[in-house]
């Protein structure tokens, strides 16, 4: 079974960092792009990056360009993103996926940013 | 960016009757390989979003062939035969042609 994990998330302030981080298990990891995708509350969803299988390609939205930073280690089958300089509009959920012709997504891990 | 612009619905529907929701994307989404990159999407509440449709009219695995996407380069529509009450959610329609990989804003669908 497929399953995808965030963890990491929290109450910060604004102006800090947090890193989140996505377990996967049941698929070969090594062999898919990952994203991160955010909602923030009562909001829809905002894609905001993508990394190739092999850390080859990262691609980011603009909102978050330059503040986040999207790697990963196949070895550990785990996603990161890493949020640098953290504002109240970062406040969402934060969901990893693999989203091909099937998809497949975390639980979601809220990050609430507020002083 | 692309920007994709999504309508609203007449909510409620009534139960049994058809929903179609559209999708209109600011560049052709049609590639030239022939495909149509939008994905459609369902997020029913309190849940992960679940990928409905992709390539503009194929359903996804396991999804009920209720769910049916059309549509051009630039104009997409996305019909739902007899709604029921597990169809209930936002859809959300998705760009996978260029970065960023924008979404539509949403579209509600309750039911009567």
């Amino acid at each position: 079974e497929v399953q995808l994990v965030e963890s990491g998330g929290g109450l910060v302030q604004p102006g800090s960092s947090l890193k989140l981080s996505c377990v996967a298990s049941g698929f070969t990891f090594s062999s898919y792009n990952m994203h991160w995708i955010r909602q923030a509350p009562k909001k829809g969803l905002e894609w905001i990056a993508l990394i190739y299988y092999d850390s080859s390609n990262k691609y980011y939205a603009d909102s978050v360009k330059g503040r986040f930073t999207i790697s990963r280690d196949n070895s550990k089958n785990t996603l990161y993103l890493e949020m640098n300089s953290l504002r109240s509009e970062d406040t969402a959920m934060y969901y990893c996926a693999r989203i091909t012709t099937t998809d497949y997504w975390g639980q979601g891990v809220m990050v609430t940013v507020s002083s | 960016d692309i920007v994709m612009t999504q309508g609203a619905l007449p909510n409620p529907v009534p139960s049994g009757e058809s929903a179609s929701i559209t999708c209109q994307s600011s560049k052709s989404l049609l590639h030239s390989n022939g495909k149509t990159y939008l994905n459609w999407y369902l997020q029913r509440p309190g849940q992960s979003p679940q990928l409905l449709i992709y390539w503009m009219s194929t359903r996804a695995s396991g999804v009920s062939d209720r769910f049916s996407g059309s549509g051009s380069g630039t104009d997409f529509t996305l019909k739902i035969s007899s709604v029921e009450a597990e169809d209930v959610g936002v859809y959300y329609c998705q760009q996978f042609l260029e970065y960023p990989r924008t979404f539509g804003s949403g579209t509600k669908l309750e039911i009567k």
